[in-house]
């Protein structure tokens, strides 16, 4: 049991190129979320998915997509990337309701240079 | 707006010597509020939720409270294993709003 799952641990991008972060678990949860987490700002959500086949967006959706691929995975896309995304992204997945415990993902450092 | 403040924004102890981290909170309808602990370079490991003031639970060397204003994490006795950012987070209003987290330092 890996838990929450995210590929890849770093990464460096320059201004304008894409990328996809990949996110798996294997706790059969229903919710799953991207957040980015930068010096001095708590944790901001990008997007979640409710469900598998939904997805809504959270606080700062601008610049990111995402694909609910299954009930296990759920991907982040950066399609030009810009300096502004140079963050740590956690993936977390959560049984039922918010009030459930978070699992989260240990992380993509990413550089947009 | 929701707002979730923590304080101090660093704390350094001795080992053994007991604190307090506080996480202030403005929501309206509290259905929980969480805290986390962080290690350099992985995600939030979660530690407690807390649901109605006056509610407490315990783990090891940490107790958390609640009041219908903020919530502290009591470190009893520390050790430098406990040493990490420890973040605190509210869920209201169909959203979690996580706060800038606390520092923790224990020195042998």
């Amino acid at each position: 049991n890996a838990g929450v799952t995210q590929t890849p641990k770093f990464q460096v991008l320059k201004t304008g190129q894409s990328m996809t972060l990949q996110c798996a678990q294997d706790m059969n949860h229903n919710s799953m979320y991207w957040y980015r987490q930068d010096p001095g700002m708590g944790l901001r959500l990008i997007y979640y998915s409710a469900s598998e086949g939904t997805t809504d967006k959270g606080e700062v959706p601008n610049g990111y997509n995402v694909s609910r691929l299954n009930k296990r995975e759920f991907s982040l896309r950066l399609e030009s990337a810009a300096p502004s995304q140079t963050s740590v992204y956690f993936c977390a997945s959560i049984a039922g309701t918010l009030t459930d415990t978070q699992y989260f993902g240990p992380g993509t450092r990413l550089t947009v240079l | 707006e929701d707002q979730v403040t923590q304080s101090p924004e660093a704390l350094r102890l001795q080992e053994g010597e007991s604190s307090s981290l506080n996480c202030s909170y403005t929501v309206s309808g509290l259905r929980g509020l969480f805290w986390y602990r962080q290690d350099p370079g992985k995600g939030p490991e979660f530690l407690f939720t807390l649901y109605s003031a006056g509610e407490e639970k315990e783990k090891e060397r940490l107790k958390a409270t609640l009041t219908k204003k903020e919530s502290f994490l009591h470190i009893t006795a520390p050790k430098p294993e406990d040493s990490a950012t420890y973040l605190c987070a509210v869920q209201a209003n169909q959203k979690v709003t996580f706060g800038t987290g606390t520092k923790l330092q224990v020195i042998p």
